[in-house]
C-alpha cells in the first residue's frame, strides 16, 4: 500500500534552515512527491515536484529558499534563510493508479 | 494567470445533498485532469475524487462509497462535486485543484468551500 510518512511536527528559528522529510512505503522508493505548504487559515499551495534523483520542479513565484532533495524513500524539503511566513502546515503528495492521489500526514513548522 | 473559485457549500443535516462547484479560468480547462481534496477541521488533507480531462475518467477515495459523483463541463470550465447521504464527517473545507497534465500533482488549488453536517 502507497502511504507517505511525515513528522507531526518541526522546528527552527528565524534565518536559520530546517529540513522536513516524507518518507514512501517499502517498494515505493522511485515514486516522485509533490510538497505543498499550508498557511494559517488559507488553502494550500503547491511548492515543488520532487523526482527520485531529486531534481525538482517549482511551482510559480516560489522562492529560491526553498530546494528538494532525495535519498532512498525520503524526500526531503529544505527551507533555508527562515522567514517568520513560512510557519506553516507542509504536505507530501504523490500519486498512484489512475488519478488517485496520497497525502502525508503533515508537518507543522513553528518559526520560533 | 490560474483562478479556481468553489462555491456551494454551506451548512446541511445528515442524509442530505449538496452539489459543490467549482469555476476555472487561466488554462484549457478541458485538457488537465481535476481534482477534489476535502481537510476535516483540525485535520490533514484528504483526496476525495478526481476526473479526466474530457471527463470519461472518474476515480473516487475507497471510503466514500459510492455517495460521492464528479463531473465537469467543459464548455463552462466548471468542475462539480455532487454529494449524498451526507455524514458529520464529511464536514470539511473541500478544495478543487487543478492536476498537474493527465494526472499527477496538484498544481493550483482554490481558496476551499466549507460543507458543514449537522443538524
Amino acid at each position: 500500500q502507497l502511504v507517505l510518512t511525515q513528522s507531526p511536527s518541526a522546528s527552527a528559528s528565524l534565518g536559520a534552515s530546517v529540513k522536513l522529510t516524507c518518507t514512501l512505503s517499502s517498494g515505493h522508493s522511485t515514486y516522485a512527491i509533490a510538497w505543498h505548504q499550508q498557511q494559517p487559515e488559507k488553502g494550500p499551495r503547491y511548492l515543488m515536484k520532487l523526482n527520485s534523483d531529486g531534481s525538482h520542479t517549482k511551482g510559480d513565484g516560489i522562492p529560491d529558499r526553498f530546494s528538494g532533495s532525495s535519498s532512498g524513500a525520503e524526500r526531503y524539503l529544505t527551507i533555508s534563510s527562515l522567514q517568520s511566513e513560512d510557519e506553516a502546515d507542509y504536505y507530501c503528495q504523490t500519486w498512484g493508479t489512475g488519478i488517485h492521489k496520497v497525502f502525508g500526514g503533515g508537518t507543522k513548522l513553528t518559526v520560533l | 494567470e490560474v483562478q479556481l473559485l468553489e462555491s456551494g457549500g454551506g451548512l446541511v443535516q445528515p442524509g442530505g445533498s449538496l452539489r459543490l462547484s467549482c469555476a476555472a479560468s487561466g488554462f484549457t480547462f478541458s485538457s488537465y485532469a481535476m481534482s477534489w481534496v476535502r481537510q476535516a477541521p483540525g485535520k490533514g488533507l484528504e483526496w476525495v475524487s478526481g476526473i479526466s480531462g474530457s471527463g470519461g475518467s472518474t476515480y473516487y477515495a475507497d471510503s466514500l462509497r459510492g455517495r460521492f459523483t464528479i463531473s465537469r463541463d467543459n464548455s463552462k470550465n466548471t468542475l462539480y462535486l455532487q454529494m449524498n447521504s451526507l455524514r458529520a464527517e464529511d464536514t470539511a473545507v473541500y478544495y478543487c485543484a487543478k492536476d498537474y497534465g493527465s494526472g499527477s500533482y496538484l498544481e493550483y488549488w482554490g481558496q476551499g468551500t466549507l460543507v458543514t453536517v449537522s443538524s
